[in-house]
């Protein structure tokens, strides 16, 4: 099965300009996540849908970031307007829907390298 | 507030060596701990994960071993190769929990 894939791999855009990040998940995965990393940085928490709901939104930096998944199925993760501190990699994952007390492995994409001049 | 403490930031192991990455929590309401492994350009991929029902996880060449008394958990890369260059990235999380808390990650490089 095709894995998680994100576009664009690398974007580099100015200060005060608008960037879109896209997340096409895999088929079937309900759980969608999305996380950046900082350069040297942990891999930090940014938001989670499940299907089209957001059901946490704990992790978004401030209101200059959107993430949307309409429909159920892709997400895009817009941030108008960008900071010189919103560079890094963002990662986007999916998994399959949670049975109570379960963990299921998060599959993750190859990141959007985000660089903010 | 890191909720994941992991050492060491960089790792240089000789073939056929052991590579050792530890980490550390805070949060006694972890109870999955998955390691993930990450290639360049790749995003990061589950290795082995480990619940605290238990002190040891097996798989192959790698083995996670984890201290619940002292919050602590490590993953063993026996007779490392090549191959195994890459970042590891452990994380921690509670049962029916949106999302995963990860340390900083060790860059590991494992020479002929």
């Amino acid at each position: 099965e095709a894995g998680v894939t994100q576009f664009p791999s690398h974007s580099v855009i100015e200060k005060g300009q608008t960037v879109t990040l896209r997340c096409d998940p895999i088929s079937g995965h309900d759980n969608l996540y999305w996380y950046r990393r900082v350069m040297g940085k942990e891999i930090k928490f940014l938001l989670h849908f499940v299907k089209e709901s957001k059901q946490d939104e704990s992790g978004m930096p401030n209101n200059r970031f959107l993430a949307e998944r309409t429909g159920g199925t892709y997400s895009t993760l817009k941030v108008q307007p960008a900071e010189l501190e919103d560079s890094g990699v963002y990662f986007c994952a999916s998994s399959r829907l949670m049975g109570p007390g379960g963990n299921y492995e998060q599959y993750f994409g190859p990141g959007t390298r985000l660089t903010v001049t | 507030q890191q909720q994941v403490k992991q050492s060491p930031q960089s790792l240089i192991v000789q073939k056929g060596g052991i590579s050792i990455i530890n980490c550390a929590y805070e949060n006694t309401a972890f109870d999955y701990f998955p390691w993930y492994q990450q290639f360049p350009g790749k995003g990061p991929a589950l290795l082995i994960a480990i619940r605290p029902d238990v002190s040891e996880k097996k798989e192959g060449r790698f083995t996670i071993s984890f201290n619940k008394s002292a919050k602590q958990f490590s993953l063993h890369i026996m007779d490392s190769q090549p191959g195994d260059s890459a970042t590891y990235f452990c994380a921690a999380s509670y049962s029916g929990a949106n999302n995963l808390f990860f340390g900083t990650g060790t860059r590991l490089t494992v020479i002929p």
